[in-house]
């Protein structure tokens, strides 16, 4: 098994509501990610997953919250977002964090009305 | 610290023509290098990478890309585009044994039409 998974594929959520964004893959990876992807332009890092620690995190509004509970799966936790964060949400993964390639998820294209 | 430029925010070609996306990397520090495409409402593929070894690299989709350390650049080239290679290409960089994640260009749009 050679991909990243990502669910859901679209979510539409309001700006009280409480939803995740799941991420999963079984290549033995230890390193995950969280991206935010804007039209147009290249993936923003948001959160790094290193052996199941938070290892970088890029000074994102706390409205996200990370979780790895193991070292298969990642989430992302949304609260009370605003409609700028309408985006497209990228998982990838990566041997280690020294590891430069990163296998990257389809992705989940969140609107926020 | 690393950066990346694509020098070109679009190419467009027709089909069965070479093209070329260029890209030039700074770095104080040995880099890994690579090449991603992503087509319309999808993720990011890995086309190639560069890590270490011949600094000619050959991907998938018969995409090649050469590192020139002194140049500064990892540019990709194809000899003849299909319609299907229609998408959005990012070069990014990692630094070697930083333990850090990729830096990425803004991303050049190859439009190839009949």
């Amino acid at each position: 098994d050679t991909e990243v998974t990502q669910t859901p594929k679209h979510l539409v959520m309001g700006m009280t509501n409480k939803k995740s964004l799941k991420c999963e893959q079984h290549m033995g990876h230890r390193a995950m990610y969280w991206y935010k992807q804007k039209a147009k332009k290249p993936p923003e890092l948001m959160f790094v997953y290193s052996y199941e620690k938070l290892s970088i995190n890029e000074s994102v509004p706390s409205r996200f919250s990370p979780e790895c509970p193991n070292s298969s799966l990642l989430n992302l936790h949304l609260h009370a977002l605003q409609p700028e964060d309408s985006a497209l949400y990228l998982c990838a993964s990566s041997l280690g964090l020294a590891e430069g390639e990163q296998f990257f998820g389809p992705g989940t294209r969140l609107t926020v009305l | 610290a690393q950066s990346v430029t694509q020098l070109d925010s679009q190419v467009p070609v027709f089909e069965e023509a070479p093209v070329e996306l260029r890209c030039n990397y700074s770095s104080s520090v040995s880099v890994y290098l690579f090449w991603y495409v992503q087509y319309p409402n999808q993720g990011l593929q890995l086309l190639l990478k560069y890590l270490s070894g011949s600094t000619l690299v050959k991907g998938i989709n018969g995409f090649e890309a050469e590192f020139n350390k002194s140049q500064t650049s990892f540019h990709l080239r194809k000899p003849s585009v299909h319609i299907s290679d229609t998408a959005e290409y990012f070069c990014a960089v990692s630094a070697v044994q930083a333990g850090t994640a990729l830096i990425f260009g803004k991303g050049t749009t190859l439009s190839v039409s009949s």
